[in-house]
């Protein structure tokens, strides 16, 4: 596709019901991002995958979330047992190769109620 | 957490003025990116600058990166409409380049007709 494509983008769950956030990066792309950020702030790093290989998830808040790729193209970012604070935009970003820049997908706004 | 915080986090200028917004981060960079964010929407890339770069111009785009400060500067010049949105910068600290940006926390720029 022409860029990076997150769905859905809106979601509403109830307090304590799992998600589960696509990402579909621009095809070809080997590495992929993704990155939470909640209202009125920068953009926080969850865990970063290069093709199927998760190399780092220092980012990820706590093991309600789970990321994976397992076919090294779209990804799906899984928040289990949803919390109020888990409210926030999810963005994924895919990058080409190493001296390229990060392109970022429209984001799937997450509002936990 | 935040690597770098945006000075001011809020401004207001005319159609035609120019536009300069700041950004301090924390620890060493290999190189630094500015992105711009419409509301609702994914980021956009900008433009990059290297450590060992100064100054670098991108249309009506001119960003300063002083190391020694760890500090950078986005004018925009000849601002339009179209400008208003919030700017981010996001600094590249990992061994390997560009694995992971950390963000910080954002100008709200508003371009007034």
């Amino acid at each position: 596709g022409a860029g990076v494509s997150q769905s859905p983008r809106y979601k509403v769950a109830k307090r304590g019901q799992d998600v589960a956030l696509r990402c579909d990066p621009i095809s070809g792309h080997v590495s992929l991002f993704w990155y939470q950020q909640a209202l009125g702030q920068g953009p926080e790093f969850l865990t970063y995958f290069q093709n199927e290989a998760q190399l780092d998830k220092s980012g990820l808040p706590s093991d309600r979330f789970f990321a994976e790729r397992p076919e090294g193209s779209v990804s799906t970012l899984k928040i289990q047992r949803t919390q109020q604070e888990d409210s926030a935009v999810y963005l994924c970003a895919s990058r080409g190769t190493s001296m390229d820049t990060q392109y970022f997908g429209p984001g799937t706004r997450l509002t936990v109620l | 957490s935040q690597q770098g915080e945006e000075d001011p986090q809020a401004l207001s200028i005319q159609e035609g003025e120019n536009a300069t917004m700041n950004c301090s981060y924390k620890t060493s960079i290999n190189n630094l990116q500015w992105y711009r964010q419409n509301s609702g929407r994914g980021l956009v890339h900008l433009i990059l600058i290297r450590s060992n770069e100064r100054e670098k111009h991108s249309g009506r785009l001119r960003v300063t990166l002083d190391t020694s400060k760890k500090s950078s500067s986005l004018l925009i010049t000849a601002s339009r409409a179209a400008d208003t949105a919030s700017y981010f910068c996001a600094t590249d600290v990992s061994n390997f380049g560009n694995e992971k940006l950390t963000f910080g926390t954002g100008t709200r720029l508003t371009i007034i007709p």
